[in-house]
């Protein structure tokens, strides 16, 4: 079936530790790419898109995210996280399809930064 | 900029009862839809809709009816609550072409008792 997996559903690091989350999608043809961000309580924000050209994309709050085509991945990345980053993250893809554009999420990936 | 304006924010009902759960948006976006977000499953997309007075379904429309009479509302009806729709609800909306984001409302809290 066509989904959106995202590999980690619950990571923890220390602050200035690196992150990686990984997401991966199964529907061919073109798609717009997204990570949203959830903190504790709110609403979804947008931390950044891909629709085309550099498939490296930079978002919001120093984070980064890599579009691979072959691989069908866009992988989400911030070199050094901060307490303040906890939160719940969302890859989405975007497809059309039918006439509408329908965006379908991942599971998510909680990440907890310790101090 | 009011954005999408999702009415009420928090909701307990009982087992059986009807309710409707309102979303608002004001940037003139034709595509609308609705999503429930359950822990380690995401946000699952119940209805959506490209315009007045088309509707369709998502994923999980069992138990959920929608109807968009303007370019503005889009409710979401739920006829006779269940305890497995305890969950909490996002409206969405965004230009109806590709290459466009989708804006999320805050979220409706609802517990089925």
């Amino acid at each position: 079936a066509q989904s959106v997996s995202q590999h980690n559903h619950h990571v923890i690091l220390s602050e200035a530790a690196s992150l990686e989350l990984g997401c991966n999608y199964s529907y061919g043809g073109t798609v717009n790419l997204f990570w949203y961000v959830q903190y504790p309580g709110q609403h979804l924000q947008l931390l950044l898109k891909y629709f085309s050209g550099d498939p490296l994309v930079k978002g919001i709050k120093g984070f980064e995210a890599e579009f691979i085509k072959s691989k069908f991945s866009f992988n989400l990345r911030k070199p050094s996280v901060q307490w303040s980053d906890t939160a719940e993250y969302f890859c989405a893809v975007m497809k059309f399809s039918g006439g509408y554009n329908k965006l379908i999420f991942g599971a998510g990936t909680r990440l907890a930064v310790h101090p | 900029n009011a954005g999408v304006t999702q009415t009420p924010k928090f909701q307990v009902l009982k087992t059986g009862q009807s309710m409707t759960l309102q979303c608002a948006q004001d940037m003139n976006h034709e595509y609308m839809s609705w999503y429930r977000q359950d822990p380690g499953m995401g946000l699952r997309l119940i209805h959506y809709s490209v315009g007045a007075g088309i509707t369709d379904q998502g994923e999980v429309p069992n138990g959920y009816n929608v109807s968009r009479s303007t370019t503005e509302d889009f409710p979401l009806r739920l006829l006779s609550a269940a305890p497995s729709q305890t969950s909490v609800y996002f409206c969405a909306s965004s230009y109806a072409g590709f290459n466009t984001e989708a804006f999320f409302g805050q979220g409706t809290r609802l517990t089925v008792v």
